[in-house]
Order: C-alpha cells, then sequence, then structure tokens
C-alpha cells in the first residue's frame, strides 16, 4: 500500500489569487493522479502527473488554470489558478500501487478549498 | 465512454440489518473493480479491490461480487453498524490505463 499525505487539508481563499496543493507519497510511484470532487458530486479526473514530462489534462482542464509540477518520483504539486467560487471543491491525489494496471490505487485525505 | 451508476443513491437503515449497495458500468472490458469508502470532506479508503477475473472478494464484513459480462458489481455489508455511515463510492480503471472512473455515490446512513 501507499500512504499520501497533502497539504494543505483546507483553505479559504479569495477569488482571483492561486492555491498549490501538495502530495507527497511515501514511496516512489510512476504515475499519480490530480481528481477534482464538487460538491454533492463524485470524483472528475483532471490531470495525470507524469515525473520528468508534462501532465496529461483531461477534456475541460487546461494547464493555465489547474498547472502541475513532478520534480520526482514522490512528489506533486496541483496549483488551481486565478481562483472562483465554483472552483470550491475537495482536491485530491491519488496514486496506483505495485499492481500496475490490474492494482490498488490509493488516495491522500483530500484538500478542501472554499473560494469565496 | 465508460460509465458508472450507483443505485441507490442515499440509503438509511436501522443497525444490524445487512445490505447491498449497486454499481453498474456499461463497458465490461475492465481490469477490476475498486470499492471505496469516504467520510464528509474526507478522502477516499479503499474497501475492496476485485480483479475481472474474480467473481467475490471478503474483506470482515465487507463482500464484493463481481459479474463482468452483466457490467454489476455489489457491495455486501452484513450486520451493519453506525460507523458503516458513509458514502461508498465503486471506481473502475480505464482500460489501457490506470484513470479512474467513479460512480455517482450511496450516501448510506446506519441508523443507531
Amino acid at each position: 500500500s501507499a500512504v499520501i499525505s497533502q497539504k494543505p487539508s483546507r483553505d479559504i481563499c479569495q477569488r482571483g489569487t492561486s492555491l498549490t496543493i501538495q502530495c507527497q507519497v511515501d514511496s516512489q510511484v510512476t504515475m499519480m493522479f490530480w481528481y477534482r470532487q464538487q460538491p454533492g458530486q463524485s470524483l472528475t479526473l483532471i490531470a495525470t502527473a507524469n515525473q520528468g514530462s508534462e501532465a496529461t489534462y483531461e477534456s475541460g482542464f487546461v494547464i493555465d488554470k489547474f498547472p502541475i509540477s513532478r520534480p520526482n518520483l514522490t512528489f506533486s504539486t496541483l496549483t488551481v489558478s486565478n481562483m472562483s467560487p465554483e472552483d470550491s471543491s475537495i482536491y485530491l491525489c491519488s496514486v496506483g500501487g505495485t499492481g500496475g494496471l490490474f492494482g490498488e490505487q490509493y488516495f491522500g485525505p483530500g484538500t478542501r478549498l472554499t473560494v469565496t | 465512454k465508460q460509465e458508472v451508476t450507483q443505485i441507490p443513491a442515499a440509503l438509511s437503515v436501522p443497525e444490524g440489518e445487512n445490505l447491498v449497495l449497486n454499481c453498474s458500468f456499461t463497458d465490461s472490458a475492465i481490469y477490476n473493480l475498486q470499492w471505496f469508502r469516504q467520510d464528509p470532506g474526507k478522502g477516499l479508503t479503499s474497501l475492496l479491490l476485485i480483479q475481472s477475473s474474480q467473481r467475490e472478494q471478503t474483506s470482515g464484513r465487507l463482500n464484493a461480487s463481481l459479474d463482468k459480462s452483466s457490467g454489476r458489481s455489489t457491495l455486501y455489508i452484513a450486520a451493519s453498524q453506525p460507523g458503516d455511515s458513509a458514502t461508498y463510492l465503486c471506481a473502475v480503471p480505464n482500460f489501457g490505463n490506470e484513470k479512474l472512473t467513479f460512480g455517482t455515490g450511496t450516501r448510506l446512513t446506519i441508523i443507531p
């Protein structure tokens, strides 16, 4: 299994500002994922963070709004830029286990963001 | 495109009862299916992973079944307890990669 931590756990931010969320894993992993969960909704994948290359974004998400860094195999950051109240969500990072395509995925505790 | 649906959206049962949560998916070409639990405002806790070649997987009071051909999975919770109150999510990885498609979730309330 993998143990994942996220910082901050929650934040209240003003419209127009940016917030960077950190995700730290206790072991080296190839792929890390960033998800968004809007209030009352299920999880939606934002992007896949690849070490040594640009992140791969899902439809509807762009790098200018959600820049991602992946400097090594245990760490990634997601920035939510130029925030609006619609960005109020829980942001979660996840990693796959050693089973690859057939393995379990593990999630961090999430960052609860409120934009006023 | 894979779509995952969970029924019911919400469920309330008295403590001690057995219950079943349902998960349906449209594309049967899956590697596995994972059940998660989410407490309010929190992250996800993995409960069970069931491989496409398996029909059942058990952990304590939880039992997950998978019928890949019909695109269905169930999560059976025995002897429910108030601590089981949470939202339960099922998810399947997209074919060829590890990206997960999540179900809509079932919010479970166990009444003491």
